[in-house]
């Protein structure tokens, strides 16, 4: 079965902090992987998007993805009370060529 | 306009309407798609439509009838739904389906039925 698996949260960190979000799942011949923000009572909106195992860097974000141990990871440097929002991760598992969406972990970066 | 676009925001209707809810992409995309978000539950995949083809249909009722008439616009056509159909209807288009550019969401439509 396909699975995406986040932790609900949620994960509360002071403001400056690093926010670290993590999302394992369940198959190693997984390809493509997207990170998308989505503020309370809007829709997803695409942060980053990684395909080779290692760090993928974008202003105050990076993407962590580790093939071998199944799981794709998502840091906040210098985390804002702006990056409050629930953070979903999508998973071409498989062969698939439809991401699987994790549940989101919700962040609150308080002042 | 730009981007994706969902008509109404907002949706009220009984479980005997019939109603339509209509997406339209800004960005020459050639996919497009339909999800159901619900309250603590993951996105669930609707349809899909490629090229105005739909390629997928993810196991869902009959009282959902998905129309793409061109690249651009996307419907969906709902009939005699259920309370358990409430929940936030969310419009996506990507460059092309299997793509690795992401998705696009429209802002959604908060469906209520009552």
């Amino acid at each position: 079965q396909k699975e995406v698996e986040q932790n609900s949260g949620p994960l509360s960190v002071p403001e400056g902090a690093i926010a670290s979000l993590n999302c394992t799942y369940s198959d190693r011949v997984s390809q493509s992987f997207f990170w998308y923000r989505q503020y309370s009572g809007k829709s997803p909106e695409l942060i980053m998007s990684i395909y080779s195992n290692g760090d993928k860097e974008d202003g105050r974000f990076t993407a962590q993805l580790n093939k071998a141990s199944q799981y794709v990871s998502l840091l906040i440097r210098d985390s804002q009370p702006s990056d409050s929002a629930t953070y979903l991760c999508a998973v071409k598992i498989g062969g698939s060529y439809i991401p699987t969406f994790g549940r989101g972990t919700s962040l609150i970066v308080h002042p | 306009e730009t981007g994706v676009t969902q008509t109404p925001r907002h949706l009220v209707m009984g479980m005997t309407n019939k109603k339509s809810l209509k997406c339209e992409q800004h960005l020459g995309h050639n996919a497009m798609y339909w999800y159901k978000q619900s309250a603590k539950k993951p996105l669930e995949l609707m349809f899909v439509y490629s090229l105005e083809e739909r390629v997928e249909n993810n196991s869902v009722p009959s009282r959902f009838s998905p129309e793409c008439p061109n690249s651009s616009h996307l419907f969906l056509h709902l009939h005699t739904l259920q309370p358990e159909d409430s929940a936030l209807y969310l419009c996506a288009s990507s460059q092309g389906v299997g793509d690795n550019y992401g998705y696009t969401f429209g802002s959604g439509t908060r469906l209520t039925v009552v």
